[in-house]
């Protein structure tokens, strides 16, 4: 099955530029999509096919994808954007949805 | 206003059974492929299943560890998505999530319910 690889945290100081990565074999042959949750809160998608964003979601959510990693950019981080944030593809393959392990991200 | 309101959590003994619902409102229920997604406590997001709109054959996809044990079904009359769980085991504990499936590639979740907590033990 695919496998989807994030790493488990990320920190940045406040008004700075947050990437998050999300690895997979050629994952830039897929459309991957974002997810933001906070605790206790439902997940928000904040990014489809790789880097459009849902109304609502502020243009600071950002994505590429190519080759083997896709990356969700936030840029001039506030402190509300503390929360994890899980990647997602379709496996067309197996008709499977598929979500990485998910990222902290923690505002300093 | 898409509005997905998930019910019928709560504790059952390994091996029990379960049925979740979704009541959905705010969009063409009957249009809608729709998809369960869980979260053990602590843990990541984990899909659990999909069913196509009726149009689109009304077919069901499942994660390899509840096929054969979980149902996806949906009642279009009454705009509600089911999610029967049999042989329930101690690692099916979770918060199920009721998700609309994006339209067009159908490979994304745009709407979340709250979600309802499952939890099984002795």
């Amino acid at each position: 099955s695919y496998v989807l690889t994030q790493p488990p945290s990320v920190s940045v100081a406040p008004g700075k530029t947050a990437r998050i990565t999300c690895g997979g074999n050629n994952i830039g042959s897929k459309s991957v999509h974002w997810y933001q949750q906070k605790p206790g809160q439902a997940p928000v998608l904040v990014i489809y096919y790789d880097s459009d964003r849902p109304s609502g979601i502020p243009e600071r959510f950002s994505g590429s994808n190519s080759g083997n990693t896709a990356t969700l950019t936030i840029s001039r981080v506030e402190a509300g954007d503390e929360a994890d944030y899980y990647c997602q593809v379709w496996d067309s393959s197996s008709d499977q949805g598929v979500f990485g392990g998910g990222t902290k991200l923690t505002v300093l | 206003e898409v509005q997905l309101v998930e019910s019928g959590g709560g504790l059952v003994k390994p091996g029990g059974s379960l049925r979740l619902s979704c009541a959905a409102s705010g969009f063409t229920f009957s249009n809608a492929w729709m998809s369960w997604v869980r979260q053990a406590p602590g843990k990541g997001l984990e899909w659990v299943g999909r069913i196509k709109s009726k149009t689109d054959g009304g077919t069901t996809d499942y994660a390899a560890p509840v096929k054969g044990r979980f149902t996806i079904s949906r009642d279009d009359s009454k705009n509600t998505l089911y999610l029967q769980m049999n042989s329930l085991k101690t690692e099916d504990t979770a918060v199920y999530y009721c998700t609309t499936v994006g339209s067009g590639s159908y490979s994304f979740f745009d709407y979340w319910g709250q979600g309802t907590l499952v939890t099984v033990s002795s």
